[in-house]
């Protein structure tokens, strides 16, 4: 099984709102990820967890705020979120988490955000 | 800063043609060069890597090649089926860098 699943595909949120973008994986990966990606643009990264640990943080703003329960699930928490977070948001899990390393990231199918 | 390049931006072709993609990075030191497929609103999904030692790599009727000299990678799609329209992206790792450098994609389009 070399799927990543995200829930839910499409959710509209106002402003002030609170809503959670959920992630799976049962490859038994350990590095899980957060992209951000704009149309027509390149994933940008946001949020990488090695062994359920924040390993990096990519400067995103506090709005964001990714959570890792266990090694098979992340999430990310949105609160008060602007009109121009709309966007697709990716996860993907890897094998490892290492600088320059051959393990492929696998993502998930995203979930796109409107902040109306 | 490393930069992944990708020419065309866009293309169409016919149903059962060939094409060829490019992309020239450059990344350094280089770690792995891996093209992904992505279909719109949906993730991206790997389809080759190859790394320094490697020249071409195929999955299917994609065939990716690597020129580690020049910096240069190309991504040839074989008897195009409506299926293969999507963006191809090429994504270049560098040594001891944990992120990766994504080019911005070339959309395919493939008519009946």
């Amino acid at each position: 099984d070399t799927e990543v699943t995200q829930t839910p595909k499409h959710l509209v949120m106002g402003m002030t709102n609170k809503k959670s973008l959920k992630c799976e994986q049962h490859m038994g990966h350990r590095a899980m990820y957060w992209y951000k990606q704009k149309a027509k643009k390149p994933p940008e990264l946001m949020f990488v967890y090695s062994y359920e640990k924040l390993s990096i943080n990519e400067s995103v703003p506090s709005r964001f705020s990714p959570e890792c329960p266990n090694s098979s699930l992340l999430n990310l928490h949105l609160h008060a979120l602007q009109p121009e977070d709309s966007a697709l948001y990716l996860c993907a899990s890897s094998q490892g988490f290492v600088s320059g390393g051959l393990d492929t990231q696998y993502f998930g199918p995203g979930t796109r955000l409107t902040v109306l | 800063k490393n930069q992944v390049e990708q020419s065309p931006q866009s293309l169409i072709i016919l149903e059962g043609k060939n094409c060829t993609l490019q992309c020239n990075y450059t990344v350094s030191p280089f770690s792995n060069l891996r093209w992904y497929k992505q279909d719109t609103g949906r993730g991206p999904v790997s389809l080759t890597i190859m790394t320094f030692s490697e020249n071409t790599k195929s999955n299917g009727r994609y065939t990716a090649t690597l020129d580690a000299d020049t910096k240069q990678s190309s991504l040839h799609i074989t008897a195009s089926q409506l299926s293969d329209s999507a963006s191809y992206i090429c994504v270049v790792s560098e040594l001891n860098d944990y992120k990766l450098s994504f080019g911005a994609g070339t959309t395919v389009t493939v008519r009946a």
